[in-house]
């Protein structure tokens, strides 16, 4: 069975352009979560979708980021336009959705990216 | 707010002997759930062990044992007869039951290395 996959694994743009970044999660996993690691900081929370809803979106950290997950199966997080302090690592995790806060996240490889 | 602390960046182990990862966290939350979470170079990050705040049994996988110390609000983890694959960063992280929202909140991580 596949894993989360991420793509791309690794973007550079310049400051004021946008860039969508894409996360498949594991197949039948109705939870979807993005998270973002600043180099040197702590890997933060951005957001849950359960299938295409927004579950908890209390991590955005402004309305230049927009999480979509149509259908319900792959999202995308878009950042426009993007800004130095964005750079980071982008990783999207998936669990199955039993409803249990037990269930186990399963990460994919992050998204690096660089705002030049 | 939920906050976790790792104290130690870096961290090295000469191969078959034990070392002890810390990690203190701050809630005031009574019912939650504590992970650590291993990054292997360039790979995915993995769940390694998992524990329910409620349960004062300590949880052991293989090699990988917690020391839980809820009054004191510390969730070390104990890596026996280390091997050279252990070699990753370490990340221990914290979810509140019962929220609606699954998200983790992370510490800064522990390099850790594993010498022959």
């Amino acid at each position: 069975e596949a894993g989360v996959t991420q793509f791309p694994s690794h973007s550079v743009i310049e400051k004021g352009q946008t860039v969508t970044l894409r996360c498949d999660p594991i197949s039948g996993h109705d939870n979807l979560y993005w998270y973002r690691r600043v180099m040197g900081k702590e890997i933060k929370f951005l957001l849950h979708f359960v299938k295409e809803s927004k579950q908890d979106e209390s991590g955005m950290p402004n309305n230049r980021f927009l999480a979509e997950r149509t259908g319900g199966t792959y999202s995308t997080l878009k950042v426009q336009p993007a800004e130095l302090e964005d750079s980071g690592v982008y990783f999207c995790a998936s669990s199955q959705g039993q409803g249990l806060s037990t269930d186990t996240q399963y990460f994919g490889p992050g998204t690096r990216l660089t705002v030049l | 707010a939920q906050t976790v602390t790792q104290s130690q960046p870096e961290m090295s182990v000469q191969e078959a002997e034990t070392v002890t990862l810390s990690c203190t966290y701050d809630t005031s939350e009574n019912n939650y759930y504590l992970f650590w979470y291993k990054q292997p170079p360039s790979r995915q990050m993995i769940l390694v062990i998992r524990q329910e705040a409620y349960k004062q049994q300590n949880a052991t996988e293989n090699r990988f044992s917690v020391n839980f110390q809820k009054a004191a609000k510390s969730f070390s983890l104990k890596i026996s007869d280390s091997q050279l694959g252990d070699t990753a960063m370490y990340f221990c992280a914290f979810m509140i039951s019962g929220a609606g929202s699954y998200q983790l909140t992370f510490g800064k991580g522990t390099k850790l290395s594993v010498i022959p």
